[in-house]
């Protein structure tokens, strides 16, 4: 199990708009920052989101991300065939002489 | 751009040590930490550790009695032992660059870029 859960599946239309969550606990995304990470089929892992909000160079701005409490959230508007991927949400968590931890990750379908 | 490439046996027997080298090139890897996560098929992501240039690391408890991280700075490249591996540590492993900088805490940082991966078969 992972240490943040994620739904394992998402799905949406052409156009729509979809949010994927992330619940943590105190220990890290109610103490820190989350980032999101984004894996299309058959390659690594890239950076969405970081330090909760903040989007890299070349990051779409259909792509944002939010943090409440030991929650966050990443939206996507005007969804895309091309954003069909795996999404994982992370965090520091301060526990256990600290750890980075991620979320089992979401399976984004684009109808 | 940086770029990263993982190398190392693609198939280890259970209880030996898995040993896997990162080589780093569009940057100098004196510049910032450097991690490995794992991703077993399937499903997802799990920090292993990173290191800096210095030789200072830090593991995740999880896995801290098996593995070692080290790096060679003069070949710009860093290295993974995990020690009596079982069919638990078959996976992908990727190596990545730390970001965010290295005088902040470790939830001011992420992992961007990284490499490819490899995958590693643990099976007799």
């Amino acid at each position: 199990q992972s240490v943040l859960t994620q739904p394992p599946s998402a799905s949406g239309t052409p156009g729509q708009r979809v949010t994927i969550s992330c619940s943590g606990s105190t220990s890290n995304i109610g103490n820190n920052y989350v980032y999101w990470y984004q894996q299309l089929p058959g390659t690594a892992p890239q950076v969405l989101i970081y330090r909760n909000n903040q989007r890299p160079s070349g990051v779409p701005d259909r792509f944002s991300g939010s943090k409440s409490g030991t929650s966050a959230s990443l939206a996507i508007s005007g969804l895309r065939s091309e954003d069909e991927a795996d999404y994982y949400c992370a965090a520091w968590d301060g526990s256990l002489s600290g750890r980075w931890v991620f979320g089992g990750g979401t399976k984004l379908t684009v109808l | 751009q940086v770029q990263l490439r993982e190398s190392g046996p693609g198939l280890v027997k259970p209880s030996e040590t898995l040993s896997l080298a990162c080589a780093v090139s569009g940057a100098s890897i004196s510049t910032s930490y450097w991690t490995w996560i794992r991703q077993p098929p399937g499903k997802g992501l799990e920090w292993i550790g990173y290191i800096y240039y210095s030789g200072s690391t830090t593991y995740n408890p999880s896995l801290k009695s098996r593995v070692s991280i080290s790096i060679d700075t003069s070949n710009n490249q860093f290295f993974l032992k995990l020690k009596s591996v079982t069919a638990a540590d078959t996976a992908v492993y990727f190596c990545a660059r730390v970001e965010g900088g290295v005088a902040v805490p470790e939830t001011a940082r992420w992992f961007d870029p990284w490499g490819q991966g490899t995958l590693v078969t643990v099976s007799p």
